[in-house]
């Protein structure tokens, strides 16, 4: 079984300022992990995975996401955050294992003030 | 990305209507998946396929079913919509190697009034 904790419904930031979307998951395997945008009226876009390779992983418009086995966490960051970054924003969990299941958290609403 | 594309993108019907929902993906995926989207709860899959002769139910299938045409084309049906229907649809496609890699489309926004 495989779970997803998306630790915020909600985050808002200043331009500027860095990002820290929290999320905690389960797994009975070595898991991947992935982190999807959904900006308004849009699909899902992939902005970063990882899947058993480097620890720290970067994705595209600056943000990254380290990899804590230890503390079974998959938070995603940004150092500075940039008003097209408002967005929801999901943490998604597979286990592996050949597996194609996909458990998504219930996504984390950036908003950026300027 | 255009690479999967939904049809309609937007859709308002009736109670008790039949609509279906197209999806079209020029990847080369063998995989393909319906899913929903509702606000608060993510996204839950609704049926897969892993190739033409090969459908199964996910994890919230009732009042629903597909069809897969052919490799690059997977539909879903409301035989008789309801308004707790309305919801986010969206197609995703992925290769048989890395499954677990999913490319979505824009989606399909369905209203049953």
């Amino acid at each position: 079984a495989q779970s997803v904790t998306q630790l915020d419904s909600h985050v808002s930031v200043s331009e500027g300022t860095p990002v820290l979307l929290r999320c905690n998951y389960s797994s009975s395997y070595s898991p991947s992990l992935f982190w999807y945008v959904q900006h308004p009226n849009k699909g899902l876009q992939l902005l970063l995975k990882y899947t058993s390779a480097a620890t720290l992983v970067k994705g595209i418009n600056g943000f990254e996401a380290e990899f804590k086995k230890s503390e079974t966490s998959f938070h995603l960051t940004k150092p500075s955050a940039h008003m097209s970054d408002a967005a929801e924003y999901f943490c998604v969990v597979n286990s592996g294992a050949g597996s194609y299941q996909l458990t998504f958290g219930k996504g984390t609403k950036l908003s950026v003030i300027p | 990305d255009a690479d999967v594309t939904q049809t309609p993108r937007n859709r308002i019907t009736k109670t008790g209507k039949r609509i279906m929902l197209e999806c079209s993906q020029t990847k080369g995926h063998d995989r393909m998946y319906w899913y929903r989207q509702d606000p608060g709860l993510g996204l839950r899959l609704i049926y897969y396929s892993f190739d033409v002769k090969d459908i199964n139910k996910g994890e919230i299938s009732d009042g629903y079913s597909v069809s897969r045409q052919a490799q690059a084309k997977f539909s879903l049906s409301l035989e008789s919509a309801i308004p707790n229907q309305t919801a986010l649809y969206f197609c995703a496609t992925s290769d048989s190697d890395r499954g677990y890699e999913q490319y979505f489309g824009p989606g399909t926004r369905l209203t049953v009034t």
